[in-house]
């Protein structure tokens, strides 16, 4: 059975930071890129960041370039998501994803496996 | 950036009735996934590369399209199916999700 439990969330103050973790287990946790993504309060779903197989190439919209970083540990089954400066409007729940999909050659997110959702509050 | 526009934003559909939920790219994309959300749990993928069902999802759903415009249907509807669907490109970066469809059962 797939399993992401994610881990780390909470309330923090604006500019400060945050970090996610998402422990994987149920499939070869290598064999698949990783994605965050998220769900403001009343909103709808917004990715948040990507990360390849091999964690050599990342993806993040605007809205968090320069502020989020994800990573991964293969060999501990492990997502991460580093939030720096943060904001009220990243106020969501954040899911792991985990997924990938292939078209001529092309890969792009796919999200396939989510896990069951952590909560951060960007509020003074 | 490629954006997303669902419609309707909301529906009501009684059991057995035939239901069309759509996408709308603002430029061509190659294919569309979507995923059902339902209150209360995380969102599960739907559809894949336009048509193809996700694992465990019932016949009735199918969905088409192609470049700029695309669907999903059901062809009958049940209370099960009461839920939130969003579209989601990955044809380019940024990839994107439509701001969704909230369907109900009336």
């Amino acid at each position: 059975e797939v399993q992401l439990v994610e881990t780390g969330g909470g309330l923090v103050q604006p500019g400060r930071s945050l970090k996610l973790s998402c422990v994987a287990s149920g499939f070869t946790f290598n064999n698949y890129w990783m994605s965050w993504t998220r769900q403001a309060p009343g909103k709808g779903l917004e990715w948040v960041a990507s990360i390849t197989k091999s964690g050599g190439s990342t993806y993040y919209p605007d809205s968090v370039k320069g502020r989020f970083t994800i990573s991964r540990d293969n060999a501990q089954n492990t997502l991460y998501l580093h939030m720096n400066s943060l904001r009220s409007e990243d106020t969501a729940t954040y899911y792991c994803t985990g997924g990938v999909y292939t078209y001529y050659g092309y890969n792009s997110p796919l999200f396939d496996y989510w896990g069951q959702g952590v909560m951060v509050t960007v509020s003074s | 950036e490629i954006v997303l526009t669902q419609s309707p934003t909301t529906m009501a559909a009684y059991p057995g009735e035939k239901v069309t939920l759509t996408c709308r790219a603002s430029s061509s994309v190659s294919y569309m996934h979507w995923y059902q959300h339902r209150s209360g749990t995380s969102p599960k993928l739907w559809i894949y590369e336009t048509s193809t069902l996700a694992s465990g999802v019932p016949d009735r759903f199918s969905g088409s399209g192609s470049g700029t415009s695309y669907s999903l249907t059901i062809n009958s509807m049940e209370t099960e199916d009461a839920a939130t669907y969003y579209c989601q490109q990955g044809s380019s970066d940024p990839f994107t999700f439509g701001s969704g469809t909230k369907l109900e059962i009336k």
